[in-house]
């Protein structure tokens, strides 16, 4: 049973909008969440983290959002680039290193 | 520094065939793994590591095997391939030390049972 799950499977997204990925968990015990970024044929990159004390985290173009009462994450990228496009993994963990991932989004950000 | 390097690229094995999976890093991280990837379920744990001699289950451990010997490499090994093992495999490292839980993948390896 997954307890990460990304339940769109794609967004396609106007170069310099907003680009917004949504992420649900069942495990109440997941203390720190990721999200990865996957190009074809490479292995995942780290993109960002948010552990559970915080709501918010930005870096950047990129800022992921956790609302832990309703087992949510989102990433937002903004403005969104052609290089944007990508498959994207959210993962979380209970403060260790196995990590529980979603089946992921791919992102393509159109001219 | 190479990161995390992971030989063979590909791979093409017939049913019952044995090989084993390369995964070398060169951070001096504690923690490694070994992950699978298939269509629609996005990563799956195999097996892991917090240290050399120190190995566990992940969440798909059946007809794998894993030894940590060194800091550096931990291979993974399919003793008798079957279809269902046909997937792209991800090796990762990671620190374990500052509460910081990202970890750095490998190229991949794509095996193919047949």
């Amino acid at each position: 049973d997954q307890q990460v799950k990304q339940n769109s499977p794609s967004l396609s997204v106007q170069e310099g909008r907003i680009s917004i990925l949504n992420c649900d968990y069942t495990n109440s015990m997941f203390d720190y969440f990721l999200w990865y970024k996957k190009y074809p044929a490479e292995g995942p990159t780290f993109l960002i983290s948010i552990s559970s004390i915080k709501d918010k985290n930005e870096d950047g173009r990129f800022t992921v959002f956790l609302n832990k009462s309703a087992k949510h994450l989102s990433l937002h990228i903004v403005p969104s680039q052609p290089g944007d496009s990508a498959v994207y993994f959210c993962a979380a963990s209970t403060n260790d290193y196995k990590l529980s991932f979603g089946a992921g989004t791919t992102v393509t950000v159109r001219a | 520094n190479a990161g995390v390097t992971q030989t063979p690229k590909f791979q093409v094995l017939k049913t019952g065939q044995s090989m084993t999976l390369q995964c070398a890093q060169d951070m001096n991280h504690e923690y490694m793994s070994w992950y699978r990837q298939d269509p629609g379920m996005g990563l799956r744990l195999i097996h892991y590591s917090v240290g050399a001699g120190i190995t566990d289950q992940g969440e798909v451990p059946n007809g794998y095997n894993v030894s940590r010997s060194t800091t550096e490499d931990f291979p993974l090994r399919l003793l008798s391939a079957a279809p269902s093992q046909t997937s792209v495999y991800f090796c990762a490292s990671g620190s374990t030390s500052g509460g910081i839980y990202e970890q750095y993948f490998g190229p991949g390896t794509r095996l193919t049972v047949t």
